[in-house]
């Protein structure tokens, strides 16, 4: 079974504090993701990455960064928190399809952290 | 850029009765076409896809529609049962030599009434 799994399900902080948000993946997968979630916006792309050291901005990367050190390990920064950056994050895996197998995989994800600046 | 939009935005139903979500994208390169369901407390799961080269797909209570030339694809749950209440997002597969992105719709907050 595919895991990933977040480092916390809920977290607050101060506005101005820089916060980390960790995730992990178990199944060696190349591409990484965050989203973050708001009430009628749906999911909205933040960063991804689809190799260890490689990242790339998603729809909405202003007030984010990322890390990928190692292939298992995808972690987002807030540098300095803002009240406006409190909501559900969620991180998620994805294998690059192989040649031969199916042409699409599914993303898995994990359970989500929410974030309440104050 | 691609655009998924969703509706509606909550749905109703009784016990028993069928419930459609529809979902329209934007870029005809959109391949694949994933359907999410998120419980409360849990990150999003997948519960059916489709690719471009396929017009419909089932799983028991569960199947999606695809129409490539309106750019339309739908859920359709049948005898819907209060466990399916849950919210329920569409996606788009945009894939490119070296990564591949999901645009993911607004969400449909799904209530089945007992």
């Amino acid at each position: 079974d595919v895991k990933v799994t977040q480092s916390s399900r809920y977290l607050v902080k101060r506005t101005g504090e820089k916060v980390f948000l960790e995730c992990v993946q178990d199944m060696d997968h190349e591409n990484m993701f965050w989203y973050r979630q708001d009430p009628g916006l749906g999911l909205r792309l933040i960063y991804f990455s689809y190799d260890v050291k490689m990242k790339e901005k998603g729809d909405i990367p202003e007030g984010y960064s990322v890390s990928r050190e190692k292939k298992e390990r995808f972690s987002l920064i807030l540098e300095s928190a803002s009240t406006n950056q409190t909501s559900m994050y969620l991180c998620a895996s994805y294998l690059t399809p192989g040649l031969a197998g199916p042409p699409y995989n599914e993303q898995f994800f994990g359970p989500g952290t929410r974030l309440t600046v104050l | 850029g691609e655009n998924v939009e969703q509706h509606p935005s909550t749905l109703s139903v009784q016990e028993g009765d069928s419930a459609v979500i529809k979902c329209t994208y934007s870029d005809s390169a959109s391949n694949y076409f994933p359907w999410y369901k998120q419980e409360l407390g849990k990150g999003p799961q997948l519960i059916i896809d489709i690719r471009s080269n396929v017009g419909e797909k089932k799983d028991q209570r569960i199947a999606v529609t695809l129409n490539k030339t309106a750019k339309h694809f739908s859920l359709h749950i049948t005898e819907t049962q209060p466990e399916d209440s849950a919210v329920y997002f569409c996606a788009a597969l945009k894939g490119t030599d070296s990564s591949y992105k999901l645009i993911f719709g607004s969400g449909t907050r799904l209530l089945v009434r007992p």
